[in-house]
């Protein structure tokens, strides 16, 4: 238990379905992140915030929503998603926004979409 | 641009025996360098890191890496590897005052009788 948790755990959705990821920890941190993983790719960032605000959008297709409605939540919602989505989602939380304190990780969320 | 490399996606070895695992690092300014372990259906722990300081940095399970700036790298290894020890390790590279945590591609650790 790392103190950041993520539900669901696993999760299958149609193409035109709308579902949303969540992730909480109440360490508090000031910073929270989406990263999706991929088999045999590198993890990739895709969301930063920073003390409730998106301080880094790398380049992240619009059907992928994140919202922080406060520092200890953060939201992945998705929308018309397409089957190369299909990853492991993870969330992750710092002290400070990419520090060199350690970075928590949730236990993820396994997304397949059909 | 900073960059991870992680010199094999797959590494078996013998129970008792060492392990290595390799990582090189690209940076344009000192780095902080992180090790961490994914174990099945689990998210990313922390191993160890290097900031600043002794370059041989300790950290969990036995685990030890050393940071080389002069070979760019930063690999890890622990003297005598136990099954539990099996699982995914990812090395990442973060630039002082940077804003992006870079990941390599990960080496999946098996361990054998």
């Amino acid at each position: 238990e790392t103190g950041v948790t993520q539900t669901p755990r696993h999760l299958v959705m149609g193409m035109t379905n709308k579902k949303s990821l969540k992730c909480e920890q109440h360490l508090g941190h000031n910073a929270m992140y989406w990263y999706k993983q991929s088999a045999k790719k590198p993890l990739e960032l895709m969301f930063v915030y920073s003390l409730e605000e998106r301080v880094e959008n790398n380049s992240v297709p619009s059907r992928f929503s994140p919202e922080c409605p406060n520092s200890s939540h953060l939201f992945l919602h998705l929308h018309t998603l397409q089957p190369e989505d299909s990853a492991l989602y993870l969330c992750a939380s710092s002290q400070f926004q990419f520090s060199d304190t350690e970075a928590f990780f949730g236990q993820g969320t396994r997304l397949t979409v059909v | 641009a900073q960059s991870v490399t992680q010199l094999g996606s797959h590494v078996s070895v013998s129970e008792g025996a060492l392990v290595l695992l390799r990582c090189n690092y690209s940076s344009s300014v000192p780095p902080y360098l992180f090790w961490y372990v994914q174990y099945p259906n689990q998210g990313l722990q922390l191993l160890l890191k290097y900031t600043t300081g002794a370059t041989l940095v300790k950290g969990i399970n036995g685990f030890e890496a050393e940071f080389k700036k002069s070979e760019t790298s930063f690999h890890l290894t622990k003297p005598s590897a136990h099954m539990s020890d099996a699982a995914e390790y990812f090395c990442a590279v973060l630039t002082g005052g940077g804003n992006k945590l870079t990941f390599g591609t990960g080496t999946q650790l098996k361990v054998e009788l």
